[in-house]
């Protein structure tokens, strides 16, 4: 069964260092989202990204963050310089249709920021 | 803006049903999904309803949309210890594929 794979599957890094979060969408997929959840709080949306552009962000994904799809099957989330507060399980997720049907989730990136 | 809400945790018993609930303030949502979140795991998508649809089951799991009162239920019949896990609500706000969660119900099954 296709799914969505995602790593590192932990990080730890130390306050204003730079990580990049990888995922691998279903091959198909054609929308792909970040999500995060720090822990006890709610699955929160981060980003969501279609033919090679942003569609939609949150407040909280403001200028530290990026998402990339450098070739045709990576996408990537960048925390240019992190904080405490980025500490949280990040999900990848991807759907063939953006607004409809079945939207699939990796197992998260687990980020601990120092 | 747009808001799901559920009931924190839930305990039965092995082989009983479980109810989970969800409510929900959206009323453009078109789809509604339960996901499923093992510990340490990802989102397991369980499955998932359209808004002009009553009713859902997929095996053992029977999903029941309320759209009046904007109320989501997942019914687990027999439930089993491998049941124990959080479960999220998410509705599909603006029909973007950008979901709101629910803030996930602890279901606890003892043998």
């Amino acid at each position: 069964e296709p799914e969505v794979t995602q790593t590192p599957s932990h990080q730890v890094t130390q306050m204003g260092q730079e990580v990049i979060l990888r995922c691998v969408p279903i091959s198909n997929h054609l929308y792909f989202y970040w999500y995060r959840q720090i822990l006890g709080q709610k699955v929160e949306f981060l980003v969501s990204f279609y033919n090679n552009e942003i569609s939609e962000k949150s407040e909280i994904f403001d200028d530290q963050f990026s998402v990339e799809r450098p070739d045709g099957s990576n996408f990537t989330l960048k925390i240019r310089s992190t904080k405490l507060e980025d500490s949280a399980m990040y999900f990848c997720a991807s759907t063939l249709k953006g607004g409809t049907g079945e939207l699939f989730f990796g197992e998260g990136s687990r980020l601990t920021v120092l | 803006g747009e808001d799901v809400e559920q009931s924190l945790f839930l305990s039965v018993r092995e082989g009983d049903s479980s109810v989970i609930n969800c409510t929900y303030t959206d009323s453009s949502s078109t789809y509604l999904y339960w996901y499923k979140q093992e510990p340490g795991a990802g989102l397991q998508l369980l499955t998932y309803i359209f808004s002009n649809m009553d009713m859902k089951q997929d095996q053992r799991l029977t999903v029941l949309l309320n759209k009046k009162d904007k109320h989501l239920s997942l019914r687990i019949a027999d439930t089993q210890t491998g049941d124990s896990a959080i479960y999220f609500c998410a509705d599909n706000s603006g029909n973007t594929g950008k979901l709101i969660f629910g803030q996930g119900t602890t279901l606890q099954v003892k043998p």
